[in-house]
């Protein structure tokens, strides 16, 4: 069965770091594209970034430069290593398992990120 | 960026009626659209891919249909388990969602 489960949220002050993760299980991530995607509070979804299983990375403007995906084959597990903080990060951060870089059909249950002083 | 518009933003249904949601993008996307649902505190559930497919376990009452630009997802008879909010996604050229429409008991 295919689960994927997120962790590492919290409060952070803006500039401040957080490094999220999503642990697999029922499938190898390094076989698979493994996807962020954002809600802000009563919003809507928000693509952030996905890692394909070649390796190659891709992110939404608003956070290149500042977040960081990437993976541990031996773990299972993919991270978001954001840095440089904003408020407007604010969001529920799901992790989810793309099909061929293209649909998400299983996610996490998401981990809540709040940056605000 | 592709802009994907949904409409409209709330949709008021009554129990076994049915309910018909629209997705517009800005540029074609080909068949290359997903439907979503989301419920309160959960996280979105995927309905339909390649526009008009149902993903595995998802009851026939959903359908999708459309491409390029203009696309559809109706529930034919609306259960208490359907009010929820409803994204559309392009997986054409990287990955753009909808705003969502909330389908709410009239």
């Amino acid at each position: 069965e295919v689960q994927l489960v997120e962790s590492g949220g919290g409060l952070v002050q803006p500039g401040g770091s957080l490094r999220l993760s999503c642990a697999a299980s029922g499938f190898t991530v390094s076989d698979s594209y493994v996807t962020w995607v954002r809600q802000a509070p009563g919003k809507g979804l928000q693509w952030v970034s996905v890692i394909y299983r070649d390796g190659n990375t891709y992110y939404t403007d608003s956070v290149k430069g500042r977040f960081t995906i990437s993976r541990d084959d031996s773990r299972n597990t993919v991270y978001l290593q954001m840095n440089s903080l904003r408020p407007e990060d604010t969001a529920m951060y799901y992790c989810a398992l793309q099909r061929g870089g293209s649909y998400s059909d299983y996610w996490g249950q998401g981990t809540l990120v709040t940056v605000s002083s | 960026e592709i802009v994907m518009t949904q409409s409209p933003a709330t949709l008021s249904v009554s129990p076994g009626e049915r309910a018909t949601l629209s997705c517009r993008a800005s540029l074609s996307v080909s068949s290359n659209l997903a439907w979503y649902q989301q419920k309160p505190g959960q996280a979105p559930r995927l309905l339909i891919y390649g526009a008009s497919t149902r993903a595995t376990g998802i009851p026939p009452r959903f359908s999708g249909s459309g491409s390029g630009t203009e696309f559809t997802l109706t529930v034919s008879s609306l259960q208490s388990e359907d009010f929820a909010v409803y994204f559309c996604q392009q997986y054409n050229d990287g990955w753009t969602f909808g705003q969502g429409t909330k389908v709410e008991i009239k």
